[in-house]
C-alpha cells in the first residue's frame, strides 16, 4: 500500500528563513500527494495537492512543493518563514481504497 | 459555505463509559470520512462513508466502534466502551465524491480524553 514518510518531528526556523519540510512516498502507481496543515486545536486545511499535473504545484500561504519521481519526494517550500506559519504539517498519499495515508507530521516553530 | 461541524469539540469520560460524536458534513458532499488522530501521530481513517451506505470500515474496532449515516447527510460515532487508548482526536471530513483527486475538508475536531 502506499505510504509516506516525514522525518523530524519538530522544525525550528527562523523568521525570514526558508521553510523546507521533507516527504518521501512509497508507491506502485502514480501517487496523488497532499500536504495539509494544522493549527492548533483546530481541523486540518488543505495547503495543496498533486494530480499529476504540473510537477511544481503552488498552494496556499505562499507554499509550494516540488513532485520528483526519480527521488520520490514531494518536499514543501516556502521561501520566507512568518510567525503564523507556526503549526504541524502532515504529508499524505491517496492509497488505492481512496483512504488518506498520513505521515507522522512535523511540527513548525518559528523563531524571532 | 459552510464548513464540515463537529460536536462535541471537548469530551471527558472514564473508562468503560460510552460516547458519541456527531458530524454535518459540507452541503452536497456524498462522501464522508471519520478519522482517529493521536497524539504525536497522524490522522488514521477508521470508516468512511459514500451516502448512506459504508466504502471502507477495515480499520475500524468493531468490537466497541460504531458509526452511522442513516439520511446520507450527517453522521454518529460511537464508542461503547471506551478505553483509555481511545484518547485521541475524532476529525470528520467530507468529499464532494470519492474519486482520488477530490480533497477532503477536515472539521476542527472532537478531542476525546478517557481517564
Amino acid at each position: 500500500a502506499q505510504s509516506v514518510t516525514q522525518l523530524g518531528s519538530h522544525v525550528s526556523v527562523s523568521e525570514g528563513a526558508l521553510v523546507l519540510l521533507r516527504c518521501n512516498y512509497s508507491s506502485s502507481v502514480p501517487p496523488y500527494l497532499f500536504w495539509y496543515v494544522q493549527y492548533p486545536n483546530q481541523g486540518l486545511q488543505l495547503l495543496l495537492k498533486y494530480t499529476s499535473a504540473a510537477t511544481l504545484v503552488k498552494g496556499i500561504n505562499g507554499f509550494e512543493a516540488e513532485f520528483k519521481k526519480s527521488e520520490t519526494s514531494f518536499h514543501l517550500t516556502k521561501p520566507s518563514a512568518h510567525m503564523s506559519d507556526a503549526a504541524e504539517y502532515f504529508c499524505a498519499v491517496k492509497q488505492g481504497n481512496n483512504r488518506l495515508a498520513f505521515g507522522k507530521g512535523n511540527q513548525v516553530v518559528v523563531i524571532p | 459555505e459552510a464548513g464540515v461541524a463537529q460536536s462535541p469539540r471537548y469530551k471527558i469520560i472514564e473508562k468503560r463509559q460510552s460516547v458519541a460524536f456527531w458530524c454535518n458534513p459540507i452541503s452536497g458532499h456524498a462522501t464522508l470520512y471519520w478519522y482517529q488522530q493521536i497524539l504525536g501521530q497522524g490522522p488514521k481513517l477508521l470508516i468512511q462513508f459514500q451516502n448512506n451506505g459504508v466504502v471502507d470500515d477495515s480499520q475500524l474496532p468493531k468490537d466497541r466502534f460504531s458509526a452511522e449515516r442513516l439520511k446520507g447527510v450527517d453522521s454518529t460515532l460511537k464508542i461503547q466502551p471506551a478505553k483509555l487508548e481511545d484518547s485521541a482526536v475524532y476529525l470528520c471530513a467530507s468529499s464532494l465524491d470519492k474519486g482520488a483527486r477530490e480533497t477532503q475538508y477536515f472539521g476542527p475536531g472532537t478531542r476525546l480524553l478517557v481517564l
